[in-house]
């Protein structure tokens, strides 16, 4: 059975920083690609990065370039969203993805983690 | 950036009923068109890939149909448990990959 488990999120002031990870379980993680999706409260889903298979391609929405970096461990089947200076905007529910391969759609999701960016 | 407009926001209907929910994608995207359904409180699970796929395990109530910029999702004999929001989203062109604002279903 395909797993995804976030863990990470909280409260964190404007300006901080806060990394999220995913544990993948039930699947070859390094065979797929995978995503950050995030969805802002009572909002629609945000598609926010996402990693190739062995790391080394990496594409982000334009609003968390250069503040966030989606990184990832094959050896641990762990996702990683690295968040730096972190805006009220990005108070979220961030969810883990696995993208199917060649197409990119989502075929399964973890349960989300929040992150609220407050004083 | 391609842009998905999803109609309606909302829709009230009324068990057993039959239900279609519309996607517009801004250009062609060659049905690289995906269907999420959301539970409250839960995670958005995949239903419709390749615009007219049905994932593994998804009930064949769901039909999802379309080519070039419309598409639309359809579910036959409305059951309970089918209470959720809906969402498409594009992944023929990215990034960034794009999802429609999202249609509630609830029952009548």
């Amino acid at each position: 059975e395909v797993q995804l488990v976030e863990s990470g999120g909280g409260l964190v002031q404007p300006g901080r920083s806060m990394k999220l990870s995913c544990a993948a379980s039930g699947f070859t993680f390094n065979n797929y690609d995978m995503a950050w999706v995030c969805q802002a409260p009572k909002k629609g889903l945000e598609w926010v990065a996402t990693i190739s298979y062995d790391g080394s391609s990496t594409y982000y929405r334009d609003s968390v370039k250069g503040r966030f970096t989606i990184s990832r461990d094959n050896a641990k089947s762990t996702l990683y969203l690295q968040m730096d200076s972190l805006r009220s905007e990005d108070t979220a529910t961030y969810y883990c993805a696995r993208a199917y391969y060649g197409y990119d759609y989502f075929d399964y999701w973890g349960q989300g983690v929040m992150v609220t960016v407050s004083s | 950036d391609i842009q998905m407009t999803q109609s309606p926001a909302s829709l009230s209907a009324s068990l057993g009923e039959t239900v279609t929910i519309e996607c517009r994608a801004s250009e062609d995207i060659y049905n690289g068109l995906a269907w999420y359904q959301q539970k409250p409180g839960k995670s958005p699970q995949l239903l419709i890939y390749n615009a007219n796929s049905l994932h593994t395990g998804v009930p064949s109530r769901f039909s999802g149909s379309g080519s070039g910029t419309q598409y639309s999702l359809k579910i036959n004999s409305l059951q309970s448990e089918d209470v959720a929001s809906y969402f498409c989203q594009q992944y023929y062109n990215y990034p960034p990959y794009t999802f429609g604002a999202g249609t509630k279903l609830e029952l009548k």
